[in-house]
């Protein structure tokens, strides 16, 4: 089965700062989505992105997956941005793979 | 239109009694899957049902078992309740069941095993 990895693990950032995740896996995958997952545990979709590039307002999303890999892109961060931010592919039917989470602190 | 909904939101149970979870699918999404998120990992697929026939099981003990009705809501069971199995339960829905196509997830339920 394919394997997610996430990088970096735990992110600290100023507000109004711009960050970068990553997160790479292992084999091809047709449905690559990134979540936010705010203090309360809700799975919040952002992008749903097999390939291409996608921006929704302050955050923008790119998967190259030639070379097995997405990049997540936090602009102007608020401290509302913070929370635990997965990737995951889906492996068959509409198994999801998750990666670990990057844990995002937006400090003011 | 309403989003996944879960119930209960929080369940409290003892070691070696069973629990029963529920999902109620976005209108118009006939698969359903369910995840175990413990704390500090990420979500862990269990099951996923579509047309109401299981298409996918996740690496979980036999005390897992799910259901899905007509009107495409879902049950999950848990038998046997061990510590280990205390966890935030997630639901996830989507039109079809073929893939490729974006989840939604619902609140969730936090199970705690005491």
């Amino acid at each position: 089965g394919i394997q997610v990895e996430q990088s970096p693990p735990d992110l600290i950032l100023q507000e109004g700062a711009n960050s970068t995740l990553r997160c790479n896996f292992s084999d091809s995958v047709n449905n690559l989505q990134w979540f936010h997952q705010n203090p309360w545990g809700q799975l919040i979709n952002l992008f749903y992105i097999p390939s291409g590039t996608k921006q929704n307002g302050r955050l923008s999303a790119t998967t190259v997956a030639t070379e097995r890999y997405s990049l997540l892109y936090i602009s102007s961060s608020q401290t509302t941005d913070s929370g635990v931010y997965f990737c995951a592919g889906m492996e068959y039917g509409n198994k999801l793979v998750f990666g670990a989470g990057t844990i995002l602190r937006v400090k003011s | 239109d309403a989003g996944v909904t879960q119930s209960p939101t929080h369940l409290i149970k003892t070691r070696g009694q069973h629990v029963t979870l529920r999902c109620s699918p976005i209108s118009g999404h006939k698969s359903v899957s369910w995840y175990q998120q413990v704390l500090g990992q990420g979500p862990q697929f269990i099951f996923q049902y579509y047309e109401k026939e299981e298409r996918g099981r996740g690496n979980f003990p036999d005390r897992f078992s799910a259901r899905q009705f007509p009107n495409y809501s879902s049950e999950l069971n848990v038998n046997a309740l061990l510590l280990g199995d205390s966890a935030l339960y997630l639901c996830a829905t989507s039109p079809g069941g073929q893939g490729g196509e974006t989840q939604y997830f619902g609140p969730g339920t936090r199970l705690l095993v005491l």
